[in-house]
């Protein structure tokens, strides 16, 4: 019954050590998104991918990377976290970038020690 | 470019009390518009959209909203709260354009509230 899927649903990490965060959906749909969300703020998009076509906004920082080996699956690799990547990390997919409706995950929350 | 506004970042009503959560946007073209509700710990799930269709969209759970171009606004309502309608709302914008990546602008969002 789930459609797009996260895991872990809670991950902690230390310092510089890197970590991945994982989504995959059941929807076949083209288009997958990463939103990250601080404490009590809005989310705001990492980037996306349409189908294999990767989208970086221009305010990601270099240290987040993604990766979709198909179109099932895409992770979120953040090279060396640091005390301000805490937060909750939600993926969404979309059928096209023209329908609009995003489904989402239920997010992992990331904690760096 | 495009911005959310949500006014009142904490709204409280009592149980059986209309909800009225509060969103007016700022777009160069036509907007896409939406709701979405966030449970804690919990993804986004979408309440309702609005694309360009009727004015009064019709959403899950009782909710509904009005687009008002000459206002700007996209405000959410309900007209009973009930306990489980407790959670944080996001209004967000986008638009279909050549080029647009679909992606969603949101505002800070609105905590609701619901007291017995």
């Amino acid at each position: 019954d789930a459609m797009v899927i996260q895991n872990p649903r809670y991950q902690v990490t230390q310092f510089g050590k890197p970590v991945t965060l994982s989504c995959s959906q059941t929807l076949n749909h083209n288009v997958m998104y990463w939103y990250q969300q601080k404490s009590s703020q809005a989310p705001k998009l990492l980037f996306h991918y349409y189908d294999k076509d990767f989208n970086n906004e221009a305010d990601t920082p270099d240290n987040f990377q993604s990766r979709r080996p198909n179109t099932s699956f895409c992770f979120l690799d953040i090279r060396s976290p640091g005390l301000g990547d805490a937060a909750m990390y939600l993926c969404a997919a979309s059928r096209d970038r023209s329908s609009y409706e995003q489904y989402f995950g239920p997010g992992t929350r990331l904690t760096v020690t | 470019a495009q911005s959310v506004t949500q006014l009142g970042s904490h709204v409280s009503v009592s149980e059986g009390a209309l909800v009225l959560l509060r969103c007016n946007y700022s777009s160069s073209v036509p907007p896409y518009l939406f709701w979405y509700v966030q449970y804690p710990n919990q993804g986004l799930q979408l309440l309702l959209k609005y694309t360009s269709a009727a004015t009064l969209v019709k959403g899950i759970n009782g909710f509904e909203a009005e687009f008002k171009k000459s206002e700007t606004s996209f405000h959410l309502t309900k007209p009973s709260a009930h306990m489980s309608d407790a959670a944080e709302y996001f209004c967000a914008v986008t638009h279909r354009s050549s080029g647009n990546t679909g992606k969603l602008i949101f505002g800070q969002g609105t905590t609701l509230q619901v007291k017995p």
